[in-house]
């Protein structure tokens, strides 16, 4: 039973337009969500976090939106680029000292130029 | 620049023998982890150590052991290999602190079991 869920296995979209990613997780004790972005043959590399006292944190073309009454939080690209062409993989953790995660299965993002 | 070095980008071994992972962090970071990512799936924790000696279970330790004899060091052991052990494996570090911190990966191994 996966407690991160991310129901879009792939994703295209044009190169210039707004790529929107989701993650939906059932475990309320949640409270500090993460996104990491794959290259294939490179390991998974940060890209953007969220603490549950927030609904919004943006990093100049990346913002990560948390809906804690839906269980819900989406990663947008504005402008997406064809560099932004990874998977994608949505992680939550409820573990203070451990860092210790729990990771979505991963979108598949490309960016069609 | 921090950095996790995996001992093996690809790899391939038979069912039945022991498989050595290594991976070396040089970031003094007191957390370990290693994780095996399939299709679909994601990353699935087997397991993690918060400190040289100390190991604990992830989500899917069954046939794997790990090792931690030096703090920048997480060594992972297939003890009798298995096709089902077939997978990217990837190992990740951490700070332990007061504050959430991301965990840095390492470039993975691909392992086939024959």
């Amino acid at each position: 039973d996966q407690q991160v869920k991310q129901n879009s296995p792939s994703l295209s979209v044009q190169e210039g337009r707004i790529s929107i990613l989701n993650c939906d997780y059932t475990n309320s004790m949640f409270d500090y969500f993460l996104w990491y972005k794959k290259y294939p043959a490179e390991g998974p590399t940060f890209l953007i976090s969220i603490s549950s006292i927030k609904d919004k944190n943006e990093d100049g073309r990346f913002t990560v939106f948390l809906n804690k009454s839906a269980k819900h939080l989406s990663l947008h690209i504005v402008p997406s680029q064809p560099g932004d062409s990874a998977v994608y993989f949505c992680a939550a953790s409820v573990d203070n000292y451990g860092q210790n995660f729990v990771f979505g299965p991963g979108t598949r993002l490309s960016v069609l130029p | 620049d921090v950095k996790v070095t995996q001992s093996s980008r690809y790899l391939v071994k038979r069912t039945g023998e022991k498989v050595f992972l290594e991976c070396v962090q040089d970031m003094d970071h007191e957390n370990m982890f290693w994780y095996r990512q399939d299709p679909g799936l994601g990353l699935r924790l087997i397991y993690f150590s918060y400190d040289v000696k100390m190991k604990e279970k992830g989500d899917i330790p069954e046939g794997y052991s790990v090792s931690r004899e030096k703090k920048e060091r997480f060594s992972l052991i297939l003890e009798s290999a298995s096709t089902n052990q077939t997978s990217m494996y990837l190992c990740a570090s951490t700070l332990r602190s007061a504050s959430y911190n991301e965990q840095f990966f390492g470039p993975g191994t691909r392992l086939t079991v024959l």
